[in-house]
């Protein structure tokens, strides 16, 4: 079956550290994988996205690399804010019943920034 | 581009009765939509697909006759909570899929049954 699996937190870092959160996946066929972002009360947003092998997903300063031979798709960031403070998902996506697109997500992150 | 709507974004309601959430796609069409709920500090877990014109196809283990599902137009899904009880208090967030393997979320519904 499909299944991720991420670090699990929390992880606390203070503003301008780097953030390396870690996810594996284990998949049928060659999903395409993502990183998505909650902030506290609101629904989630699409971070970054890779749809193949060595694909690199970056946006607002975070990459991921899409490994398949180590399975990965490691979330990284060099100098995270405080705005950053947030639960981090890593998901991949396996199509379903031959027409849909469904996502699996991990289990989440929830890293926090202090000033 | 891209942007979901929920609404109401909470509701509290007396356990027995009824309540519909909306999920709307504002600026693209969706064909499908997809329908998850949140545990506190938890991931989200899929309930159901939504597809425009046809029933929606529930993952095992959700009851269909608690949860109805409409997919009436390309831009709207419903999600109605049939006699709600407190164990179905959560936070219900909408998708809707834009191109082939897109997925775009909305803000959520944080539903407490009383």
């Amino acid at each position: 079956g499909n299944s991720v699996t991420q670090m699990e937190g929390p992880v606390t870092l203070s503003e301008e550290a780097f953030l390396t959160i870690n996810c594996t996946y284990t998949a049928t066929g060659y999903p395409s994988l993502f990183w998505y972002v909650q902030y506290p009360g609101e629904g989630l947003q699409l971070l970054l996205k890779a749809t193949k092998a060595d694909d690199k997903g970056s946006n607002k300063g975070f990459e991921a690399t899409y490994r398949k031979e180590t399975t990965s798709f490691h979330l990284e960031k060099g100098s995270v804010q405080v705005s950053d403070s947030a639960v981090y998902f890593c998901a991949l996506s396996y199509l379903s019943g031959g027409s849909n697109y469904k996502l699996t997500f991990g289990k989440g992150t929830l890293l926090t920034v202090n000033p | 581009g891209a942007v979901v709507s929920q609404h109401p974004s909470w509701v509290i309601c007396k356990s027995g009765t009824s309540v519909k959430i909306e999920c709307r796609s504002l600026d693209f069409q969706a064909t499908t939509m997809f329908w998850y709920r949140q545990f506190p500090k938890q991931s989200l877990m899929l309930m159901a697909t939504s597809n425009e014109g046809s029933k929606a196809t529930y993952e095992q283990g959700v009851e269909k006759d608690k949860f109805l599902i409409n997919h009436a137009s390309l831009t709207l899904s419903t999600l109605t909570v049939t006699s709600a009880h407190p164990e179905d208090s959560s936070f219900y967030i909408c998708s809707a899929n834009r191109g082939r393997n897109e997925q775009y979320f909305g803000p959520g519904t944080r539903l407490t049954v009383t």
